[in-house]
């Protein structure tokens, strides 16, 4: 059963251009969270979907963010017009129940640097 | 509101030693699940432990056990015997009915 896939692994961006982020959650999970870690700092909740629905965004940027996660393919986190400050490290994690009660299964996280 | 409070950036231990990693959250809902989650310097996050708000059984894995205060709202975590592989980040975590809120980690050296 394959884990939770993020791609790409690193991307590099320049100050205006738009970085697309994905993530493939694992087999049978409908839950898709996505977290930023800045360096040598804790994880910051950014946005919480099931399949096809925003549940909570409340930790997302109203601007220049948004995020999907349609009904087939890949949940995507977009950055519009990316400044220096988005350089972090992106999470994705999955898990298979509401309610937040199961492990989150998180990727290998998507490194993010804008030049 | 949830948070999540870890108040010590980095410990030390000595190998085959026991460390208590401290956590403390605040949370207006009844019903929670409580975390540890471990990131290496691969950056992998790995789940370390599980506790549930409702059980006042202390979970433990392994060499791994927390001590869950529930009214002082405190979930530390334990590690005996450390192993040198134990380096890293552990970072505590709430969930709620919508999300998991992180606690900024606390690092972790075993020295040898």
């Amino acid at each position: 059963n394959a884990g939770v896939m993020q791609n790409p692994r690193h991307l590099v961006r320049r100050r205006g251009q738009e970085a697309r982020l994905r993530c493939s959650p694992m087999k049978g999970h409908s839950h898709v969270y996505w977290y930023r870690q800045l360096p040598e700092e804790g994880l910051k909740f950014m946005v919480y979907l099931q399949k096809e629905n925003i549940i909570d965004e409340s930790g997302m940027p109203k601007e220049r963010f948004s995020a999907e996660f349609p009904k087939e393919g890949p949940s995507i986190l977009r950055i519009q017009q990316v400044v220096r400050g988005d350089s972090a490290a992106y999470f994705c994690a999955s898990s298979d129940r509401g309610r937040n009660t199961g492990e989150l299964f998180f990727g290998e996280g998507s490194r993010l640097t804008v030049l | 509101a949830q948070t999540v409070t870890q108040s010590q950036p980095e410990m030390s231990v000595q190998e085959a030693e026991t460390v208590t990693l401290s956590c403390t959250y605040d949370t207006s809902e009844s019903d929670y699940y409580l975390f540890w989650y471990k990131q290496p310097p691969s950056r992998q996050m790995i789940l370390v432990i599980r506790q549930e708000a409702y059980k006042q059984q202390n979970a433990t894995e392994n060499r791994f056990s927390v001590n869950f205060q529930k009214a002082a709202k405190s979930f530390s975590l334990k590690i005996s015997d450390s192993q040198l592989g134990d380096a890293a980040m552990y970072f505590c975590a709430i969930s709620g009915t919508y999300k998991y809120i992180f606690g900024t980690g606390t690092r972790l050296k075993v020295l040898a």
